[in-house]
């Protein structure tokens, strides 16, 4: 079975600080990675994707991804309140037609004032 | 645009009635998807369509059934409600072409009761 693995906190860090989410997959085909965030009682909405070997940054956010290791990571940079929120890693296996996202259970982020 | 829309956004039914979840999107997506997510846990995929015409099963099919007539609207059928069927139901659309970036978006979700 393909599995996305996530600690599923929480994780909390103090306001300003660099808050770090990890992510680990089982299938080495996996192609196409995933953050979404989602609010309590919310839907979950994209942050961000990456598909090459790598860092990839947008604003404060800094998604990680190392094909080797099996594992993505989301670095969130001067963390704020509005953060708080849970993380959830995506995975697709394989580019093209219709592939099966498997989502991980989340991280639950709080950021302390 | 209105993105996807879920209706309804709260339901409680009572052991053995039926409902139909609706979903609409109007961003001309080709692929849409019915999630579930129980608390404290990551979304499992109950059906997914890649056009009109076209659905398949995803993990947790079971107790539920779907039908994709438009490219627009993706209802969820439960038929026979059972407790385990409390959960929040989330409705999301894609457009998928290479595929790589193939970002779903998510409606408001339909929080369901069974009692």
């Amino acid at each position: 079975q393909k599995e996305v693995e996530q600690n599923s906190g929480p994780l909390s860090v103090p306001e300003g600080a660099i808050a770090s989410l990890n992510c680990t997959y089982s299938d080495r085909g996996s192609q196409s990675f995933f953050w979404y965030r989602q609010y309590s009682g919310k839907s979950p909405e994209l942050i961000m994707f990456i598909y090459s070997n790598g860092d990839k940054e947008d604003g404060r956010f800094t998604a990680q991804l190392n094909k080797a290791s099996q594992y993505v990571s989301l670095l969130i940079r001067d963390s704020q309140p509005s953060d708080s929120a849970t993380y959830l890693c995506a995975v697709r296996p394989d580019s093209g037609g219709y592939q099966k996202v498997t989502f991980g259970t989340g991280t639950k982020l709080q950021v302390i004032p | 645009n209105a993105g996807v829309t879920q209706t309804p956004k709260f339901r409680i039914l009572k052991i053995g009635q039926s409902m139909t979840l609706q979903c609409t999107q109007d961003m001309n997506h080709n692929y849409m998807y019915w999630y579930r997510q129980d608390p404290g846990m990551g979304l499992k995929l109950i059906y997914y369509s890649v056009g009109a015409g076209i659905t398949d099963k995803g993990e947790v099919p079971n107790g539920y059934n779907v039908s994709r007539s438009t490219t627009e609207d993706f209802p969820l059928r439960l038929e026979l409600a059972a407790p385990s069927q409390t959960s929040v139901y989330f409705c999301a659309s894609s457009y998928s072409t290479s595929g790589k970036t193939d970002t779903q978006y998510f409606g408001p979700g339909t929080r369901l009761t069974v009692l």
